[in-house]
Order: structure tokens, then sequence, then C-alpha cells
């Protein structure tokens, strides 16, 4: 099984609807990541948490909401969402020891905005 | 706001060549990490590297962070198809979360 899971993996919407993505892991890891990808271009961090009661914003969270229900679950929200947020999103989580902080990533949701 | 800069952006190049890719910032990062994205998939780590002029092999590919902690690079020697992908970097700096590079398309021709 998977340790990084994210549902839907593929979702089409139409402007203006509520969109939510769900991510969970069984990996134990306190910190969890949103990363929004456009075609062929690198990863831009949207939200992060590194514990249950902590959220921080990303380079990217105009447009963008988060909840961290558990350590395991971490959910976006495009509380209305537009053309220009059609991308691949991943969710991903780390386990910070020392000076590194090694990311698993999940497989992804590809999202298009009509 | 910490930046990393890769270059080249594409690059394509016939099987049994050599590439370096390279990872630059005007920022010190404590560490400095290598991804390989494949298409449909999420990245995977590749490497971590955290001291100065550090080099690390992993089978044909070398990494070696910068004497001050600012760059990186990754050669490929001989490169194979199985190659192919997008090779991302990304500076790790205290307790923040990881800078990520604009990452590198690699394509290899048999």
């Amino acid at each position: 099984d998977a340790d990084v899971t994210q549902t839907p993996r593929n979702r089409i919407t139409k402007t203006g609807k509520r969109i939510m993505l769900e991510c969970s892991q069984t990996k134990g890891h306190d910190r969890m990541y949103w990363y929004r990808q456009d075609p062929g271009l690198g990863l831009q961090l949207i939200y992060y948490s590194f514990d249950v009661k902590d959220i921080n914003k990303g380079e990217i969270s105009d447009g963008y909401s988060v909840s961290r229900q558990a350590q395991a679950k971490f959910s976006l929200s495009l509380e209305s969402a537009i053309p220009n947020q059609t991308a691949l999103y991943f969710c991903a989580t780390s386990d910070h020891r020392g000076l590194t902080d090694t990311q698993y990533f999940g497989p992804g949701t590809r999202l298009t905005v009509l | 706001t910490q930046l990393l800069e890769q270059s080249p952006q594409f690059l394509s190049i016939q099987e049994g060549e050599n590439l370096t890719v390279y990872c630059n910032s005007s920022s010190v990062f404590s560490s400095l990490q290598w991804y390989r994205q494949e298409p449909g998939e999420g990245p995977v780590l590749l490497v971590t590297v955290v001291t100065g002029g550090e080099v690390k092999k992993l089978k044909r590919l070398t990494f070696q962070f910068g004497d001050a902690r600012k760059d990186s690079s990754l050669h490929i020697t001989a490169a194979q198809p199985g190659d192919t992908g997008l090779y991302l970097c990304a500076g790790g700096a205290g307790r923040r979360a990881l800078t990520f590079g604009s990452g590198t398309r690699l394509q290899v021709q048999p």
C-alpha cells in the first residue's frame, strides 16, 4: 500500500466551484505539504504544516486554504476555482532529522478547471 | 526569499553521452537534495548532501555540493533512456520548508 495517498487522482470542474483535495499518510510524519506543478515546471509550495496545530502559507497561497484534521490527514481547498488553477497538485510528508528533511510525495491530483 | 535556479531547463541527448545539471542560489543552504520525477508520478529523492564540498556517487550519477553551500551539480555519465525525467534540486535551511528549483527536464534518446 502507498504511504502517501491522494484523492481524487483526476478532477474536472467548472469555474466558481468549491473543490477539496485530500491527502492521507501512513508514514507517521509530523510535516505535510501541498505543492502545485504547472506543465514542464518545478514545484511551488502552497501551504505546509509542521504539526496538527501548525499551518503556514507557502509562496502561492492566494485562492487556496488547508485543513490539518489529524497527523495523518491534510486537505487542500479551492473555495472558488478559476481556470489558472488548472495544474498537477502534490501532497508530501517529511520527517525532519537534523539538517535534512526528506520529502515523500503522493501520486498527484490532476485538476482541470473549465 | 530563497531562490534556486537550475540550468539548463531542458536537455535532449543521445544514449551514452555525459551531462551536467546545475543548481545555483545566492543563499546558503544547510542541505541540498536532488529528486527525480517521472511522468505521472511524484518526485523521488536521489541524494542529500550536507557538507560544503561534499561529493556523493550513486552508480552513474555524481552529486556535488559547492564549498560555500550555495550551489550544487549533478553529473550523469553514459546516460541511458531510463535516466529520462525531471530533475529537481531542493535546498533546506533550518526549520523552513524546502525550497525547490525550477527543474531540468532530461530526455535521453536511444
